[in-house]
């Protein structure tokens, strides 16, 4: 059974960067499995915001970016708005399934 | 602009039966791969299944193989979750969603969502 981990909850200040990470329990994560990030807020289905590593959706804010990071994926956003408060989830791939992360909850404080 | 309107959850008891729908509009329903994703009371995201386009490649998270099914009408443009068997760790909230287009090359998964469907599974 793969198990995606992230971290259960961050804090970042209006204005500050912070960073959100996405490990895999098979070991390293690359490109190969192509990770995704999606944003959901209170009440609402998940929105989609990076594809296959670093690919931004038109809709994406530039603010957001995606990596990967010593052996994990990661999202950094830049400029943190209010706005960005919410829960935040990484997918990975792994040949015929996908799993997602258990989220990350941003508090913008 | 996307569309997609998941219907069919509710109240059942263990061991019952449940078919999900999800109508969708606004894309070319036919070119791309679509997929349920469920998500329990304050908890993450689960894929549960995805099917594509024409309905000849499936593919199940293991704890629900055997007992969801996921099917396609192609002329009405509805995407079906057929679950039998129920157990309580199947209350969730189910999404509906585009799964990849195309050949799914450039890996853009669950692009578009609906905004869920509340199966609850007690007695």
């Amino acid at each position: 059974q793969t198990v995606v981990t992230q971290e259960p909850s961050l804090t970042v200040s209006p204005g500050g960067t912070v960073t959100l990470t996405c490990a895999s329990s098979t070991g390293v994560v690359t490109s190969g499995h192509y990770p995704n990030w999606f944003q959901q807020k209170p009440g609402q289905a998940p929105r989609a915001l990076i594809y296959s590593t670093t690919q931004k959706h038109p809709w994406t804010p530039a603010r957001f970016s995606g990596s990967l990071l010593g052996g994990k994926a990661a999202l950094t956003l830049s400029g943190v708005q209010p706005e960005d408060e919410a829960a935040y989830h990484c997918l990975v791939y792994y040949g015929g399934t996908w799993v997602f992360g258990g989220g990350t909850k941003l508090t913008v404080l | 602009e996307v569309q997609l309107v998941e219907s069919g959850g509710k109240l059942i008891q263990p061991g019952g039966s449940l078919r999900l729908s999800c109508a969708a509009s606004g894309f070319g329903f036919h070119d791309y791969w679509m997929a349920w994703v469920r998500q329990a009371p304050g908890k993450g995201l689960e894929w549960v299944a995805n099917i594509k386009q024409d309905g000849s490649e499936k593919y199940y998270v293991n704890s629900v193989a055997g007992r969801f099914t996921i099917s396609r009408d192609y002329a009405k443009t509805l995407l079906f979750l057929q679950m039998n068997s129920l157990r309580v760790e199947d209350t969730a909230v189910y999404y509906c969603a585009t799964f990849c287009g195309g050949d799914c090359r450039s890996r853009e998964y669950f692009q578009h969502w609906g905004q869920g469907t509340l199966v609850i599974v007690s007695s």
